[in-house]
């Protein structure tokens, strides 16, 4: 069984520029999340989408966007890229309904902002 | 705001050595998850527990919760070295549909 899948694994950005990632997720999940690793913030939620809606977004500014296509693959999207954006990102997929969320993480995409 | 805080934050123990990693949480919840991450790499799904009392072990490792105090536990048994890593306690959010996690336990297991 295929796992969560991110592309791109490395990106290097120029401030100012704009950046979007991938993820498709586990075969049959249709929720997927997103999540910030940084080595002084630790892992922080991005946001969360199920059958194309967001159903819950973290506290982030408004640069930070994303989107579920119909076949659950989900991007997300950094524009004006700040030295600070410098992370790893983490899409992580789950089966769905509420009562059972447990996620299963991708390789995540090493974004390095200069 | 919900709280999970994890202690140690770092850990170094002796191979064959017992120890415990604490990981607290400031809402009530019934579910609490541990993940496992290898430098460089994602997170592993190590334990899933959904209500009280709950306990889990998979080899060297075992985890319980305890809903009441808001503490759950992961407990290394016999360390080996195999298992330097860093550990990650989550919760599921107020909101919904996220988790937070704690800040992470470092751990190394040395000959």
């Amino acid at each position: 069984k295929a796992g969560v899948t991110q592309t791109p694994r490395y990106l290097i950005k120029t401030r100012g520029q704009q950046v979007t990632l991938s993820c498709s997720p586990i075969s049959g999940h249709r929720s997927v999340s997103w999540y910030q690793q940084t080595p002084g913030q630790g892992l922080q939620f991005l946001f969360e989408y199920f059958s194309e809606t967001q159903r819950n977004k973290g506290n982030f500014p408004g640069r930070f966007s994303g989107r579920q296509f119909s076949n659950s693959r989900s991007e997300m999207n950094v524009s004006t890229l700040e030295l600070g954006d410098s992370a790893l990102y983490l899409c992580a997929s789950s089966v769905g309904p509420k009562e059972y969320t447990e996620a299963f993480f991708g390789q995540g995409t090493r974004l390095t902002v200069v | 705001e919900l709280k999970v805080e994890q202690n140690p934050l770092f850990l170094s123990m002796q191979e064959g050595k017992n120890y415990t990693i604490y990981c607290n949480y400031s809402t009530t919840s019934d579910r609490l998850y541990w993940y496992r991450q290898d430098p460089g790499k994602s997170l592993e799904s190590l334990f899933v527990l959904l209500s009280n009392g709950a306990v889990k072990q998979e080899g060297r490792l075992m985890a319980s919760l305890d809903t009441k105090a808001r503490l759950s536990t992961l407990h290394i048994t016999a360390a080996v070295h195999d298992l330097s890593a860093t550990y990650f306690c989550a919760v599921d959010s107020n909101s919904g549909y996220a988790l937070n996690f704690g800040k992470g336990t470092s751990l190394l297991v040395t000959p």
